[in-house]
């Protein structure tokens, strides 16, 4: 089992619509979860960081976290063409070390 | 005023030969990162640094070596370059919470 999973692949919704993006992770000790936003040929850039269950909410996106089913998922509402980006879900373990763990990302598609 | 600069953007190079990538953060942050991003875009840690001393090594060939002269450069020497080492080298920098902030990457082609 990877230790941070997300849905491989493309999501594709249309413009204006809700996008969900969704992560789970292995260690059950973690305690930071952040997601990033990278544009092709570029660099991971934060969106949110969310460390208490429930949801956070920061203009058009909501983290949501729930610790109990080790699930993290970013919801972005009216989304735009703009948005369509890898989104990279990242989890910081339990081992104290700052050290970053990383799904394989997923790409979302905004069309017009 | 960039916040965590890389140098070289690009690196073409043979297999065999050494190359250094360099990192400069103008944050004060105390933590310095190494991470490879592969084709499949999979990111991945390499080593960190506090304040000048090696906190995170993963398991990383020994071809390749970091070097931290203070807390706010962290460089990357790599022996003997391999066809395998090709990907997207980016650092990054981080203080309070773990937030991360990174370079804009060095995208190292070996032939």
């Amino acid at each position: 089992q990877k230790e941070v999973e997300q849905n491989s692949g493309t999501l594709s919704v249309p413009e204006g619509a809700i996008a969900s993006l969704n992560c789970t992770y292995s260690d059950r000790g973690s305690q930071s979860f952040f997601w990033y936003r990278q544009y092709s040929g570029k660099s991971p850039e934060l969106i949110m960081f969310i460390y208490s269950n429930g949801d956070k909410e920061d203009g058009r996106f909501t983290a949501q976290l729930n610790k109990a089913s080790q699930y993290v998922s970013l919801l972005i509402r009216d989304s735009q063409p703009s948005d369509s980006a890898t989104y990279l879900c990242a989890v910081d373990g339990s081992s104290n070390t700052g050290k970053l763990i990383f799904g394989q990302g997923t790409t979302l598609q905004v069309k017009p | 005023d960039t916040a965590v600069s890389q140098t070289p953007k690009y690196l073409v190079t043979q297999m065999g030969n050494d190359k250094s990538i360099k990192c400069e953060q103008n944050l004060g942050h105390d933590t310095m990162y190494w991470y490879k991003q592969d084709s499949k875009k999979f990111l991945k840690i390499m080593f960190s640094y506090n304040n000048k001393e090696l906190i995170i090594n993963e398991t990383v060939p020994n071809r390749f070596s970091p070097k931290s002269p203070d807390k706010a450069h962290l460089n990357l020497h790599i022996n003997s370059l391999e066809l395998g080492d090709s990907a997207v080298y980016f650092c990054a920098s981080s203080q309070a919470e773990n937030i991360q902030y990174f370079g804009a990457g060095t995208r190292l082609s070996v032939l």
